[in-house]
């Protein structure tokens, strides 16, 4: 079954807009949710993440907000520019070891001149 | 100074062939995976190996063996490739309970023909 959920599947906003993409997580255990950026041809590469403790992370222009009640967490992309325009992933796991990272569907986000 | 490579990039092949992926990491970190990427994007995880010994081994046929000679290698051998085992390949590394993510490699694009 599918531990995390993605939405929306792709996203287009015009430059300057705010994206917002959002996530719900199902296992309680996982206290690591990490956003990945991948452009084509490339790997994903971490981009913020947080730990259920806080409840925001803002790193420039990305902002991770997190609601541990609903299981919930969403990555909000402000003043978005062309250069944003990739396929992002969120991602969540357990620190204990042997753990993995489980994805979400990943969102294609375009954002127009 | 590439910090996890693949190769090869791109591998094109016959169904039924033997064929190989390396995946090497000169972070020092003591956790390798590989990863799934199928047409739709979706990330899966195969296996995992935490300093040359396999931590994870999800429902893969078993035409897949992962062999990690050391804990900065992990490579990746596939038997009688099928149609259905086209996909990017994606290596990743990370150091176990630390709180850095996981680092990709820029991913193998196999294509079974």
């Amino acid at each position: 079954q599918q531990q995390v959920k993605q939405s929306p599947q792709s996203l287009i906003v015009q430059k300057g807009g705010i994206s917002i993409i959002n996530c719900a997580y199902e296992n309680t255990a996982f206290d690591y949710f990490p956003w990945y950026q991948q452009f084509p041809g490339k790997g994903p590469a971490l981009l913020i993440a947080i730990r259920p403790d806080v409840s925001e992370k803002k790193e420039g222009r990305f902002t991770i907000s997190f609601n541990k009640s609903a299981k919930q967490f969403s990555l909000h992309i402000m003043d978005s520019q062309p250069g944003d325009s990739a396929t992002y992933f969120c991602a969540a796991s357990k620190s204990a070891s042997g753990s993995r990272l489980t994805f979400g569907e990943g969102t294609q986000l375009t954002v127009n001149p | 100074d590439t910090a996890v490579s693949q190769t090869p990039k791109y591998l094109v092949t016959q169904m039924g062939n033997d064929k190989s992926i390396k995946c090497e990491q000169n972070l020092g970190h003591d956790t390798m995976y590989w990863y799934k990427q199928d047409s739709k994007k979706f990330l899966k995880i195969m296996f995992s190996y935490n300093n040359k010994e396999l931590i994870i081994n999800e429902t893969v046929p078993n035409r897949f063996s992962p062999k990690s000679p050391d804990k900065a290698h992990l490579n990746l051998h596939i038997n009688s490739l099928e149609l259905g085992d086209s996909a990017v390949y994606f290596c990743a590394s990370r150091q176990m309970g630390g709180i850095a993510g996981y680092t990709f490699g820029s991913g193998t694009r196999l294509t079974v023909v």
